[in-house]
């Protein structure tokens, strides 16, 4: 089975400052991965997705991910933060096996971007 | 084009009273989701549709908990006897097939509140 963690459910940064959120994730085979990003009051909207290519993904808003296979890992940086990344911020890993549903969600990380 | 619309977009109720929730997928999607997701929290898998198959139940949490889809298109999710515990806000989300890679698209959400 697979999972997902989200290291840190609150990340401040201010803004023009780095963006970094952490995604770790365990699966028995090799995964695909997605983040996506949750503004209040609306669904999720996906950020970018990785799918067995190139490992860096770049996605909408200027957010770009990389898949690190010896670490477990799919962290979400933006070089640049600005208010409007207020969010929260869900880490997703799917594994390809063929079965029905399986996405699994992570917790979660909320996203302050100060002044 | 439209997108998954969820209805109604908020629903307040009296403990013990049954709802219904609806989800409109995306036209042509033939995978469709439910999930909850509590206040501050992630999202909990409810229930899996995909074409004709027969649903994967496995996330209800209680036999209070339906859902039901005619062939590729709108979907209703069913609450009975609501508890307080059932408060939260509930997602649909729709993808073009069942293959692992396919991001899901999600709607705005049915904020559910149970007094």
């Amino acid at each position: 089975a697979q999972s997902v963690t989200q290291l840190g459910s609150h990340v401040s940064v201010s803004e023009g400052a780095l963006v970094l959120l952490r995604c770790n994730y365990s699966s028995s085979v090799p995964p695909y991965l997605f983040w996506y990003v949750q503004y209040p009051n609306q669904g999720l909207q996906l950020l970018l997705k990785y799918t067995s290519a190139a490992t860096l993904v770049k996605g909408i808003n200027g957010f770009e991910a990389e898949f690190k296979k010896s670490e477990t890992s799919f962290h979400l940086t933006k070089p640049s933060a600005h208010m409007s990344d207020a969010a929260e911020y869900f880490c997703a890993v799917s594994v390809f096996s063929g079965s029905a549903r399986q996405l699994t969600f992570g917790s979660g990380t909320q996203l302050t971007v100060l002044p | 084009g439209a997108g998954v619309s969820q209805s109604p977009s908020n629903k307040v109720t009296e403990k013990g009273k049954d709802v219904e929730l609806r989800c409109d997928p995306i036209s042509g999607h033939t995978a469709l989701y439910w999930y909850r997701q509590r206040l501050g929290q992630g999202l909990e898998f409810l229930i899996y549709f995909q074409g004709n198959s027969a649903p994967d139940k496995s996330g209800l949490p209680s036999d209070r908990f339906s859902a039901e889809r005619t062939g590729e298109s709108v979907s209703t999710l069913t609450i009975q006897r609501t508890q307080q515990e059932d408060s939260a806000v509930y997602l649909c989300a729709s993808s073009l097939v069942t293959q692992s890679n396919q991001p899901q698209h999600f709607g705005d959400g049915t904020r559910l509140s149970i007094l």
